[in-house]
């Protein structure tokens, strides 16, 4: 099944605390993307990625790190997180940048910082 | 940047009534495409239309259909014969050719049996 496998679906951590929140698609597509979804602001991009090697900044990058070393991964890494990093995250994916193709979405990650 | 506005935080419908979702958007370009995405209370992210801006013909999918006005930049969302299974939150989306996806804020769609 063509899908963007993305783990955990909820965590809570503490200030400070490393985590890392993987995003797998099996579709071999070249676009990923990580966003935020915050009430009253929809969803709003972190990072994204053209394709292998190739990451740049969204909307909101600040506290965030991103890598994409294989075509069908790339994970979020919080160095150290805070409590206004607490949201619902999501990993989307499309083939290619071009606009014709929409976004096929991960199940999300619940992450409370407390 | 390219905007999406959705200016009705929460919308409510009667079952198997007809509701319609407002967006407008803002930008200077001419070719991009506009979407849809429904999320229920599972947080999938569902893509439930999707139009082209060089077409003039709304799209249409089952009891989905859009009013895309390209003067007025607005794209709104009609759904016929509402269902309880349509209760969830609407993003209304925006992608031009080289550039990533931009959402509104969402609209919550009750569904009252």
């Amino acid at each position: 099944e063509a899908q963007v496998t993305q783990n955990p679906r909820y965590l809570i951590t503490v200030t400070g605390k490393k985590l890392t929140v993987t995003c797998s698609q099996n579709m071999n597509h070249e676009y990923m993307s990580w966003y935020r979804q915050d009430p009253g602001l929809g969803l709003r991009q972190i990072y994204y990625s053209m394709n292998v090697e190739v990451t740049d900044k969204g909307d909101v990058p600040e506290g965030y790190k991103v890598s994409r070393k294989e075509k069908r991964n790339f994970p979020l890494i919080l160095e150290s997180p805070s409590p206004n990093q607490t949201s619902l995250y999501f990993c989307a994916s499309s083939l290619s940048v071009l606009a014709t193709y929409g976004y096929t979405f991960g199940s999300g990650t619940r992450l409370t910082v407390v | 940047a390219q905007t999406v506005t959705q200016s009705q935080p929460e919308m409510s419908v009667q079952e198997a009534e007809t509701v319609t979702l407002s967006c407008t958007y803002d930008t200077s370009e001419s070719d991009y495409y506009l979407f849809w995405y429904k999320q229920p209370p599972s947080r999938q992210m569902i893509l439930v239309i999707r139009q082209e801006a060089y077409k003039q013909q709304n799209a249409t999918e089952n009891r989905f259909s859009v009013n895309f006005q390209k003067a007025a930049k607005s794209f709104s969302l009609k759904i016929s014969d509402s269902q309880l299974g349509d209760a969830a939150m609407y993003f209304c989306a925006y992608r031009r050719s080289d550039n990533d996806m931009r959402f509104g804020a969402g609209t919550r769609l009750t569904v009252k049996p």
